[in-house]
């Protein structure tokens, strides 16, 4: 499967500060990269779908100018939760796809923890 | 859109014995059915998948079988190890988006 990074892995930040993510496709060309959270002991939510080059698909509920998203590169991908605060402390996850060959298989990233104090 | 519903939410098994994990979705437009394995403090990881024009594959120990009449497919673990605890996830493809299932927490016990 595809090897998908994640950037960084644990971040603590302050209330009001912004946090950065980025997500990265290392072996393969990432036509779609999804961006979910994970609160504790509960399942992946879909935050946003991204391609290339255009603007993210947000899903309802998810505020897209509080969750930024760049997809500059077919191998790159960024999420910047701006004004963090304590509630969005989370487990934000990444995933990309490719459908060179026609396939929907997502290969997740290894995680990003926000902790917002 | 679509609703998968997984069961059961906690599974604790001696091991060497097996464990089946069941999930039911509702729209029988779902044509892709992967199946993760999380870890603790880490991202998800693709184990098995299944496309509606197959009832069943298999990978070594584990295997998957779909009912598309009845709209649920199962993932079974034989022979359980200790390393195959974690938390494990169905998802079902519906518009060329993932929904998952809650999650089953699968405890093998030495």
């Amino acid at each position: 499967g595809a090897v998908v990074s994640q950037h960084p892995s644990r971040v603590i930040c302050k209330s009001g500060t912004s946090v950065k993510i980025e997500c990265r496709s290392l072996d393969f060309q990432a036509t779609t990269m999804f961006w979910y959270r994970q609160f504790p002991k509960q399942s992946l939510m879909l935050m946003a779908t991204s391609n290339e080059g255009s603007k993210a698909t947000y899903e309802q509920g998810v505020e897209k100018d509080k969750f930024l998203i760049n997809h500059a590169s077919l191998t790159l991908s960024t999420l910047t939760v701006t004004s963090a605060h304590p509630e969005d402390s989370s487990f934000y996850i990444c995933s990309v796809t490719e459908k060179r060959w026609v396939t929907d298989t997502q290969y997740f990233g290894p995680g990003t923890r926000l902790t917002v104090l | 859109g679509e609703n998968v519903e997984q069961h059961p939410s906690t599974l604790s098994v001696q091991e060497g014995d097996s464990a089946v994990i069941k999930c039911t979705y509702s729209d029988s437009a779902s044509n892709y059915f992967p199946w993760y394995k999380q870890e603790l403090g880490k991202g998800p990881q693709l184990i098995i998948d299944i496309r509606s024009n197959v009832g069943e594959k298999k990978d070594q120990r584990i295997a998957v079988t779909l009912n598309k009449t009845a709209k649920h497919f199962s993932l079974h673990i034989t022979e359980t190890q200790p390393e195959d605890s974690a938390v494990y996830f169905c998802a079902a493809l519906w518009a060329n988006n993932l929904f998952f299932g809650t999650g089953t927490r699968l405890t093998v016990i030495p």
